[in-house]
């Protein structure tokens, strides 16, 4: 599959601290998914990006498109515990529904 | 809301056995994906099946094979089991009919070869 680079690997924050993470890639995408997994479990869809710039929202959760096409990134305000897990982004290239993944961003949060 | 269901949910076999996995999509989607996640990795897409005919194809080896049936469901099997082969496998689906893009993913089959 196609190389995309999430960052950063894992983070530990605080309860109610913002935690932002990103993806980047050398091809240009059609669509960006972000996932969230829990262990043991599938990932389950927290938002979909459709165009290039756009910028959506899931409750504390805010993701966008990048302009260029090759990025994404994916916001969580306000922390909670039950934020816990591995958090992906995935992408597919045009004409391709096939996902390409990210290595993930684990997440720990402390109360 | 309905789900993708997988089963079994785990799964032990011995090397050089045959492993049949099994998804149900969720209601009304035509599309089912297969990906295999291994121990701290990402999902890597191993196949896809749009109308009951494969219409994509990854990393998957030789010994596996899969189908969608006239159900939609699909059923990946598994033979000549190597240690390697242990992962968890998810299936998801998806309607290309409407947000095709939107992969939903099932709680996922855990095997264990040994």
């Amino acid at each position: 599959g196609q190389q995309l680079n999430q960052s950063p690997q894992s983070m530990f924050i605080q309860e109610g601290e913002d935690v932002s993470m990103n993806c980047t890639s050398s091809s240009i995408f059609n669509t960006w998914l972000w996932y969230k997994q829990e262990p043991g479990e599938g990932p389950v869809l927290l938002i979909a990006l459709y165009k290039a710039g756009e910028l959506t929202s899931n409750g504390r959760l805010t993701a966008q498109f990048g302009i260029t096409r090759k990025d994404s990134f994916l916001n969580i305000s306000a922390s909670i515990p039950s934020d816990v897990g591995i958090y992906f982004c995935a992408g597919q290239l045009i004409n391709d529904y096939k996902l390409s993944f990210g290595a993930g961003t684990t997440v720990t949060v402390r109360a | 809301a309905a789900g993708v269901i997988q089963s079994p949910r785990h799964l032990i076999k011995e090397k050089r056995e045959t492993a049949t996995l099994k998804c149900y999509p969720i209601p009304r989607h035509d599309t089912v994906y297969w990906y295999q996640q291994g121990p701290g990795q990402d999902p890597q897409f191993l196949i896809s099946f749009y109308e009951k005919m494969q219409s994509d194809k990854g990393s998957i080896p030789d010994r596996f094979s899969a189908q969608q049936f006239s159900d939609y469901h699909s059923e990946l099997n598994m033979s000549s089991l190597e240690l390697g082969d242990s992962a968890l496998y998810f299936c998801a689906s998806s309607s290309l009919g409407g947000r095709g893009n939107e992969q939903f993913f099932g709680p996922g089959t855990r095997l264990t070869v040994l």
